[in-house]
């Protein structure tokens, strides 16, 4: 089985600092990760995704992780925070069976900006 | 193009009743999934479908749930006598099976449920 551990269920930085979230996860097999972001009263959007290409993985909006598999964590960066980025982030675990890829998702982390 | 649609965006309904949700996926789409999500946690997954079959049913929590996709496209999950347990957000994505976005979910907005 998989699964995504957060280590942070809330973060707060100001707008212009770095943004870290973390995230480890746990698969018997080797997964494919995501991180979705959810804005309030809004969809979840894919932020970026890995799948067994570069470690680094570039996403939308500024955001980067990096795959790390000694560790197996995936952790999301972001250089410099804006007011635009608070919102909820989970990062998602999946692992193809049988062409089925359903998503598991971690508790979230709810990222607020501070100006 | 359009995304995933998924109506009614709140449905409030009386503990016992019978309620429907319904999820109109990405043109071209053929897998459809069904997430749960309660008030502070992550998306579970319910219900995965392959075309017209409900290829994975492992996460519906009881037999009060249950879904069809009779074409291959929309999709609607459907709740017997709910209870006010039930109350989440259910949300629906697709995804393609082939192409560059493969494995790659597209999520719709969500069907809110208040279970009184």
């Amino acid at each position: 089985a998989q699964s995504v551990t957060q280590l942070d269920s809330h973060v707060s930085v100001s707008e212009g600092t770095p943004v870290l979230l973390r995230c480890n996860y746990s698969s018997s097999y080797s997964p494919s990760l995501f991180w979705y972001v959810q804005h309030p009263n809004k969809g979840l959007q894919l932020l970026l995704k890995y799948t067994s290409a570069a470690t680094l993985v570039k996403g939308i909006n500024g955001f980067e992780a990096e795959f790390k598999k000694s560790e197996t964590s995936f952790h999301l960066t972001k250089p410099s925070a804006h007011m635009s980025d608070a919102a909820e982030y989970f990062c998602v675990v999946s692992v193809v069976v049988s062409g089925n890829t359903p998503l598991v998702f971690g508790k979230g982390t709810r990222l607020s900006v501070i100006a | 193009g359009a995304g995933v649609s998924q109506t009614p965006s709140n449905k409030v309904t009386e503990k016992g009743k019978y309620v429907e949700l319904r999820c109109d996926p990405i043109s071209g789409h053929t897998a459809l999934y069904w997430y749960r999500q309660s008030l502070g946690q992550g998306p579970e997954f319910l219900i995965y479908f392959q075309g017209t079959g409900a290829a994975d049913d492992s996460g519906l929590p009881n037999d009060r749930f249950f879904a069809v996709r009779p074409e291959g496209s929309v999709s609607t999950l459907k709740i017997q006598r709910t209870e006010r347990g039930d109350s989440a957000v259910y949300l629906c994505a697709s995804s393609p099976t082939r192409g560059d976005k493969y494995n790659e979910q597209f999520f719709g907005p969500g069907t809110r449920l208040t279970v009184l």
